[in-house]
């Protein structure tokens, strides 16, 4: 069964200190993984697509990984600020036999940044 | 570029009456997407259309709703009748390809059904 599990359900940390976001998942056949961040009240606002062949992607102070053999992904938030206080979502693409792509998403982390 | 246009931004409507959501997709591109999201159960891909086409339409939980792409610039979602298990805030998105190129967010519309 196709899934995309995220993990911690929510966090919080303080000012300025790193974070790292977790995402596993079963799909298959993989085509791509995106990381979109979600501030309340609004649409997602995609961050990193990355394929098969990408092991690290980074957007400013986001840095995501992929290890395409276990299945994980990571999202890497260096010196947090308070408006990265939003929720990140993990979203797997897998290749249909139409050409379309399926999209599995998880359920999202919840970061909360505190001064 | 003025993005993703939703309207309404708030619905609130009664149990049994009709509800149509609208979405002015980025010009230019190439696919459209409507999306729900809810607390419990996350963000949940409905339909995807591909040069006003219905490509996937599996997510859609039922026959009270459908999807209409009438042009390139102009969708709707419409839930007749509505439920108050249908309460949730309605996304639509668009991207310049297919589903796996970056995907643009409206703001989304919060559907209250009472």
């Amino acid at each position: 069964k196709n899934q995309v599990e995220q993990s911690p359900q929510s966090l919080i940390i303080l000012e300025g200190k790193n974070c790292t976001l977790q995402c596993n998942y079963t799909v298959s056949p993989f085509s791509n993984l995106r990381w979109y961040k979600q501030d309340t009240g609004r649409g997602p606002v995609s961050l990193t697509i990355m394929t098969f062949s990408e092991n690290t992607k980074s957007n400013g102070r986001y840095t995501a990984t992929l290890d395409a053999d276990t299945k994980q992904s990571s999202l890497h938030i260096t010196a947090s600020q308070l408006s990265d206080s939003a929720s990140y979502i993990c979203v797997v693409s897998a290749f249909l036999r139409t050409g379309a792509n399926n999209l599995f998403f998880g359920t999202g982390t919840r970061l909360t940044v505190i001064p | 570029d003025a993005g993703v246009i939703q309207s309404p931004r708030h619905e609130v409507t009664e149990m049994g009456q009709e509800v149509t959501l609208r979405c002015k997709p980025i010009s230019g591109h190439n696919s459209l997407f409507w999306y729900r999201q809810t607390m419990m159960r996350g963000l949940e891909l409905l339909i995807y259309f591909n040069n006003n086409v219905p490509i996937d339409d599996s997510g859609m939980p039922e026959d009270r709703f459908s999807a209409k792409m009438p042009n390139a610039s102009f969708s709707t979602l419409k839930i007749q009748p509505s439920e108050p298990r249908d309460s949730a805030v309605y996304f639509c998105a668009s991207s310049p390809g297919l589903a796996e190129d970056e995907q643009y967010f409206g703001p989304g519309t919060r559907l209250t059904v009472t």
